[in-house]
């Protein structure tokens, strides 16, 4: 069963910085895509930033770029986000999600965790 | 970066009734890279519909998904109380991704 478990989030102070990790297991990591999604409340979904399965970055969303960094470490079966300058905007909740075995699909979706830029 | 617009923004239907949601985008996207998400209240999203029309696993088939070029749709043919819930369309051809604003489907 593919399971995977955010942690990192909490609350920073503006131009602060964060790293979410993303702990992946029930599949072979290393086949797959990764990504990072956030749901700011009250608000949609956005794609923030996304790592292929031949350790490629995907890319990252306009608002995000230059700032955030995404990582993976297959030798952990861990994806890492690293948040810097945050703003007040960035505040979500931070989802990791993956697709099938060399697949771009959001198919699988982690329970998120809370990040406050305040 | 590719604009996706959802319509209605609401939509107010009784069990039974067919919803249909819209999705345009500001470019012409591949089928293959158009799905759609259901959102429910402290939960995690839900993929639906991905490739424009392929069910998920576990999807029901009261959910059916079509389009191309820039238009896209969602229809649930049958809605249930369980389908309360905002859908979000979204694209994945080209870096950046991103979804639509979403709609929200309240039963009545």
């Amino acid at each position: 069963e593919v399971q995977l478990v955010e942690s990192g989030g909490g609350l920073v102070h503006p131009g602060g910085s964060l790293r979410l990790s993303c702990a992946a297991s029930g599949f072979n990591f290393v086949r797959h895509a990764m990504h990072w999604v956030r749901q700011v409340p009250g608000r949609g979904l956005e794609w923030v930033s996304g790592f292929s399965w031949n350790s490629g970055t995907i890319g990252y969303a306009d608002s995000v770029k230059g700032r955030f960094t995404i990582s993976r470490d297959n030798a952990k079966n861990s994806l890492y986000l690293q948040m810097n300058s945050l703003r007040p905007e960035d505040t979500a909740l931070y989802y990791c999600a993956t697709g099938d075995e060399f697949e771009l699909e959001l198919r699988f979706w982690g329970p998120g965790t809370l990040v406050t830029v305040s | 970066e590719v604009v996706l617009t959802q319509s209605p923004g609401t939509l107010s239907l009784s069990p039974g009734e067919r919803a249909t949601l819209s999705c345009r985008a500001s470019e012409t996207l591949s089928t293959h890279f158009v799905a759609w998400h259901q959102l429910k209240p402290g939960q995690a999203p839900r993929l639906l519909i991905y490739g424009t029309s392929r069910r998920a696993t576990g999807i029901p088939d009261r959910f059916s998904g079509s389009g191309s070029g820039t238009d896209f749709t969602l229809t649930i043919s049958r809605l249930e109380p369980e389908d309360c819930a905002v859908y979000y369309c979204q694209h994945y051809s080209s870096s950046p991704w991103t979804f639509g604003q979403g709609t929200k489907v309240e039963i009545k």
